[in-house]
C-alpha cells in the first residue's frame, strides 16, 4: 500500500481563485513528481523535485508552481484558476533509486467554473 | 527523448478470454519499462517493470509482459481475464537512472460477461 496522499481529491471552483493542491508522502522518498492528466490522454509531467530546496518545470508548460520545503510535502499552486486548468492532477514519489517504481496519489480532480 | 505509443485506445474483451495490450517506445538510450493500472477515480498502481534481464516479466493479477528490444515493443498480456480488470492501463519508459516516466495515452480494458 503506497503512502503518498492527495487533497482535496475533486474541487470546483470559481475563476480567478487562487488554489493549492497538497500532496503528502510518509516513505521518506526524495523524488516527487506531479503529473497532469486529462481524459484519454496521457499524463504530462508538469513539475518535478529531486530533494529539499529543488524544483523544476516538467515536460509540459504549466502556469503552477511548486514548493518542496520539506521531504514529505510537495504542493502544488495555482494563483489564479482558469477553466483551462481543469484537469486531474497526480501526484508521485520515489526514492533515491532511479530503478524503483514510482507510487502515485489518488490524485485530484479540479474543475474551474 | 522517450516516446511511448499504444495503438489501441479501447480493448473489449470477453470475461475469461486471453487479452494482449499493445506498447512500443522510442529512445535512443537504455530504458526502463512500466505497466499501469488506473481504476476508476484512482490513482495509478504499477503492474510490472522491465529493468533488466530475463524479457519476460510477471506482475501482479497474473499479467505479464515481454519486452523485444528488436521490436521496441513491451507487450501486456493476461491469459484470462476477470471482470475485475476492467480498467485504463498505461505503458511507460523512462532512462535508466531516471525517474521522469513518460506516459502512453492508455489502453481502456473493458471486460464483460
Amino acid at each position: 500500500e503506497a503512502d503518498i496522499y492527495q487533497t482535496p481529491r475533486y474541487l470546483v471552483i470559481g475563476t480567478g481563485k487562487k488554489i493549492t493542491l497538497e500532496c503528502s508522502q510518509t516513505m521518506g522518498h526524495d523524488k516527487m513528481y506531479w503529473y497532469q492528466q486529462d481524459p484519454g490522454m496521457e499524463l504530462h509531467l508538469i513539475h518535478y523535485s529531486y530533494g529539499v530546496n529543488s524544483t523544476e518545470k516538467g515536460d509540459l508548460s504549466s502556469e503552477s508552481t511548486v514548493s518542496r520545503i520539506r521531504t514529505e510535502h510537495f504542493p502544488l499552486t495555482l494563483e489564479s484558476a482558469r477553466p483551462s486548468h481543469t484537469s486531474q492532477y497526480l501526484c508521485a514519489s520515489s526514492d533515491r533509486e532511479g530503478n524503483t517504481e514510482a507510487f502515485f496519489g489518488q490524485g485530484t480532480r479540479l474543475t474551474v467554473v | 527523448a522517450q516516446s511511448v505509443t499504444q495503438l489501441d485506445s479501447q480493448v473489449p474483451v470477453f470475461e475469461e478470454a486471453p487479452v494482449e495490450l499493445r506498447c512500443n517506445y522510442s529512445s535512443s538510450v537504455s530504458v526502463y519499462l512500466f505497466w499501469y493500472v488506473q481504476y476508476p477515480n484512482q490513482g495509478l498502481q504499477l503492474l510490472l517493470k522491465y529493468l533488466s534481464g530475463s524479457t519476460l516479466v510477471k506482475g501482479i493479477n497474473g499479467f505479464e509482459a515481454e519486452f523485444n528490444k528488436s521490436q521496441t515493443s513491451f507487450h501486456l498480456r493476461k491469459p484470462s481475464v476477470h471482470i475485475s480488470d476492467t480498467a485504463e492501463y498505461f505503458c511507460a519508459v523512462s532512462r535508466t537512472g531516471f525517474q521522469k516516466l513518460v506516459f502512453g495515452t492508455g489502453t481502456r480494458l473493458l471486460v464483460s460477461p
